[in-house]
This record gives structure tokens, C-alpha cells and sequence, in this order.
């Protein structure tokens, strides 16, 4: 397996402009995580999802940001519209769900966001 | 909710010297304790986990050890290297799905 794919691995837009981030999931993993990363607020979570159903998104910081697992190999993040303090990694991973090594998350290499 | 607290945020040790990172908890409910490594540009990467049904875990240089009484755990790295170099989060969870939260994460810095 290829592991948890992201794309773009970079992104650099303009304030105001929309941005989609993509995800796909390693095959077979019940549950999939959005996590931001800063230098100020460390690894955060944003959503999770178990069975493509998003389950808490308590994370997301505001109405601008919204997720959506359409299926099981697939997963969007999108900003809309964007703000420099949106600036960040946006770190994917799954996890397996069940079995004895199911709480382990692996992540993938993450998108590197800049907003000007 | 959960809450993490790690320390220290950062480490500067000497090649061969023993780490010690260190981890509180607040949710007695939180029973599975990961503990992941980021070098410069990559993605956390899973080093090793423990469970509140054991005390301590070992896996070569690097060992895990757990109070549940006290809400904390901690990692420990003998014989650094330049390699080991990275940093480290930790994490607690519970409950049914182990949706885990996240440490601040320590920098470790092992000079040659």
C-alpha cells in the first residue's frame, strides 16, 4: 500500500481564493482525521470521520472550513475563502478502527499551505 | 475534554546521553498513550504506544512508562543519536474510539 496520500503537497494562493485539499485514505481504514499544524497551536484536530460520516468537527475553526468523505478512498478539506492566518501543514491520516493495532494513525505527508 | 501538557518543549543533549520527555493527562478515562516522531519536513510517524494495562514498554532505546494514579507518561531515549534528532509528540485517548489528543510536542536536539 502507498500509504495515505495528499495533494496538493503545496499550495500557495491569494487571500479570498478558495482552497481543496485532498485525501486519500489507505484501503481498508475505518476512520479518517484532518489536523492542522502551526508553530503557534501545535497539532490540531479539525474532523474525523468513521465509515465516511463525519463524527466530531468541533475542531474546525470556523464557517470557512468544511470536509467532506463522499467515500471510502476519498476526503476534501476546503477553505473558502482563504485567510493568511490559515498559513499551515494540513496533515491526513487513517486508521484502521478495529483489530489489535486499530487506534494507530498513520499520517500523510501533508499539504503546506500559504495564504498571502 | 482531554488535555496534554508536555515537557519540556525543547532538548539539547550530547550523543550517548539519555532523553526524558514527559506527559500529563487530565481524562481518567483516557487508556491508550502513543507517542510519535516528526523530523524537519515529514509526517509524525508512530514510534511507540502504551496501554493503561501496562506500566512500562520497552523497544530497544526507547521505553514508554505509565502512572495512571498520577495521569502521567513519559518517554525515554538511552544512547541518543544525531538521528533521534526530531520532534517528539505525545498523546492521550479513550473510550471507544481513541480519538487521540495531542502534546505540544518536545524539539530533541542530539549533538554529535
Amino acid at each position: 500500500d502507498a500509504g495515505v496520500i495528499q495533494s496538493p503537497r503545496h499550495e500557495v494562493t491569494e487571500m479570498g481564493q478558495e482552497v481543496t485539499l485532498r485525501c486519500k485514505p489507505i484501503s481498508g481504514h475505518d476512520y479518517l482525521f484532518w489536523y492542522r499544524q502551526t508553530m503557534m497551536r501545535g497539532l490540531e484536530l479539525l474532523i474525523y470521520f468513521n465509515n465516511n460520516v463525519p463524527i466530531d468537527d468541533s475542531g474546525m475553526p470556523e464557517d470557512r472550513f468544511s470536509a467532506k468523505m463522499p467515500n471510502a478512498s476519498f476526503s476534501t478539506l476546503k477553505i473558502q475563502p482563504s485567510e493568511p492566518r490559515d498559513s499551515a501543514v494540513y496533515f491526513c491520516a487513517s486508521r484502521p478502527g478495529q483489530g489489535a493495532l486499530g487506534e494507530t494513525q498513520y499520517f500523510g505527508p501533508g499539504t503546506r499551505l500559504l495564504v498571502l | 475534554g482531554e488535555n496534554v501538557e508536555q515537557h519540556p518543549s525543547t532538548l539539547s543533549v550530547q550523543e550517548g546521553d539519555s532523553a526524558v520527555i514527559k506527559c500529563t493527562y487530565s481524562d481518567s478515562a483516557s487508556n491508550y498513550f502513543p507517542w510519535y516522531k516528526q523530523e524537519l519536513g515529514k509526517r509524525p510517524q508512530l514510534i511507540i504506544d502504551i496501554r493503561s494495562n501496562v506500566g512500562e514498554k520497552k523497544d530497544q532505546r526507547i521505553a514508554v512508562t505509565l502512572n495512571k494514579t498520577a495521569k502521567h507518561f513519559s518517554l525515554h531515549i538511552t544512547e541518543t543519536q544525531p538521528e533521534d534528532s526530531a520532534v517528539y509528540f505525545c498523546a492521550a485517548g479513550g473510550g471507544g474510539s481513541y480519538i487521540p489528543t495531542f502534546g505540544r510536542g518536545t524539539s530533541l536536539i542530539v549533538h554529535p
